[in-house]
């Protein structure tokens, strides 16, 4: 079955550090992917939608230059929090959509990010 | 636009006894619905799926759901809960994908304790 992979499951870095986060699809291609953050207990709110060779759509409230989202390719998306703060802790999961657009999306294992 | 509500934040119930997670959906389209589950600190996996096909959905591990449209709801049953249920459970909506550009609306999650 499809499968995503994200990279790094865990990362600590420091205050003021950037930090990326890769999810690729590994047997299909994905032309979307989609970015999610998620606060512990809570849901999972939509960040971005990545569509490959295009610029990322953002959702209201999503600071596009703290978070650069880029997708190069059919396999690859990756996500940059950068100039990271305390504040942006979080667990961030992707999620990749088959180009033939089935109506289903793959998730990934996510990513726990600690800023120190 | 798309909605969903999670009746329920927690759910607690005895191993061998039946699970009833409900969930409520609002949608100017016909939707289609998800149940994804979370094990702690791991990504999602997709349960089972509607996608205006048969209106009860069988799923993995036992779970199933069915679509009311009349009630507006996508309750996920289990007839007898095992241990390893004990997780966060996620009812999604999406709307058409080309439409909606392959957005997943989460509802807020609901989770199951299984008590030995």
């Amino acid at each position: 079955g499809a499968v995503v992979s994200q990279h790094p499951s865990r990362v600590i870095c420091k205050s003021g550090t950037s930090v990326k986060i890769e999810c690729r699809s590994l047997d299909f291609q994905a032309t979307t992917m989609f970015w999610y953050r998620q606060f512990p207990k809570q849901s999972l709110m939509l960040m971005a939608t990545s569509n490959e060779g295009s610029k990322a759509t953002y959702e209201q409230g999503v600071e596009k230059d703290k978070f650069l989202i880029n997708h190069a390719s059919l396999t690859l998306s990756t996500l940059t929090v950068t100039s990271a703060h305390p504040e942006d802790s979080s667990f961030y999961i992707c999620s990749a959509r088959h180009r033939t657009g089935a109506n289903v999306l793959t998730f990934g294992a996510g990513s726990r990010l600690t800023v120190l | 636009a798309q909605s969903v509500t999670q009746l329920d934040s927690h759910v607690s119930v005895s191993e061998g006894t039946p699970v009833l997670l409900r969930c409520n959906y609002s949608s100017s389209y016909s939707p289609s619905l998800f149940w994804y589950v979370q094990h702690p600190n791991k990504g999602l996996q997709l349960l089972l799926k509607y996608t205006s096909a048969a209106t009860l959905v069988k799923g993995i591990n036992g779970f199933e759901a069915e679509f009311k449209k009349s009630e507006t709801s996508f309750h996920l049953t289990k007839p007898s809960a095992h241990m390893s249920d004990a997780a966060e459970y996620f009812c999604v909506v999406s709307g058409p994908f080309y439409n909606q550009g392959g957005k997943l609306i989460f509802g807020q999650g609901t989770e199951l304790s299984v008590k030995p």
